[in-house]
């Protein structure tokens, strides 16, 4: 079992849908969990963090935690092509990060 | 702006050369990283350090080696090049502060022939 495990892709949602991504992590000594965007060709840039159960909104994007359950997601609001990229799910222990395979999300116009 | 710069977007490679990736930040950011990408296997990581002088092992070390000598500049070396190190490899800081998000460079591309 990988230690970070996100929902296979390719996803495709039409323009102002909303996207959901999820990721299970196995480290239950995981602090803290980052949302990751990756155009194509390009490197990863952090688009969410949390740390804490619950909810966390930034505009179209909310980070949802259930350390209980080992999951966290990202839901995309409003999806527009620009979202279309790769989604990394990083799950921090101790200031060393683990990657999922990431979720590759299209948004068609 | 934090800036992670990778000193070759592109690298052609034999095989058995010694290969040297420089990384520098400039944001006096106490962690760095050393990751390879591949498809299919996601983000990966190699090497590690904490502090200037210092290294960790990450996942995947093995054919690899690490070198920290400035805070501000982590290189990786590929001690004997082959065709199975050709990838993308990233190179990330964060700061010591625990579960901070780590901002990545550009990425060089090796291709190892």
């Amino acid at each position: 079992q990988k230690e970070v495990e996100q929902n296979s892709g390719p996803l495709s949602v039409p323009e102002g849908a909303i996207a959901s991504l999820n990721c299970t992590y196995s480290d239950r000594g995981s602090q803290s969990f980052f949302w990751y965007r990756q155009y194509s060709g390009k490197s990863p840039e952090l688009i969410m963090f949390i740390y804490s159960n619950g909810d966390k909104e930034d505009g179209r994007f909310t980070a949802q935690l259930n350390k209980a359950s080992q999951y966290v997601s990202l839901l995309i609001r409003d999806s527009q092509p620009s979202d279309s990229a790769t989604y990394l799910c990083a799950v921090n222990n101790a200031g060393k990060s683990t990657f999922g395979d990431g979720t590759t999300l299209t948004v068609k116009p | 702006d934090v800036k992670v710069t990778q000193s070759s977007r592109y690298l052609v490679k034999r095989t058995g050369e010694k290969v040297f990736l420089e990384c520098v930040q400039d944001m006096d950011h106490e962690n760095m990283f050393w990751y390879r990408q591949d498809p299919g296997l996601g983000l990966r990581l190699i090497y590690f350090s904490y502090d200037v002088k210092m290294k960790e092992k990450g996942d995947i070390p093995e054919g690899y080696s690490v070198s920290r000598e400035k805070k501000e500049r982590f290189s990786l070396i590929l001690e004997s090049a082959s065709t199975n190190q050709t990838s993308m490899y990233l190179c990330a800081s964060s700061r010591l502060i625990l579960n901070t998000e780590a901002f990545f460079g550009q990425g060089t591309r090796l291709t190892v022939v």
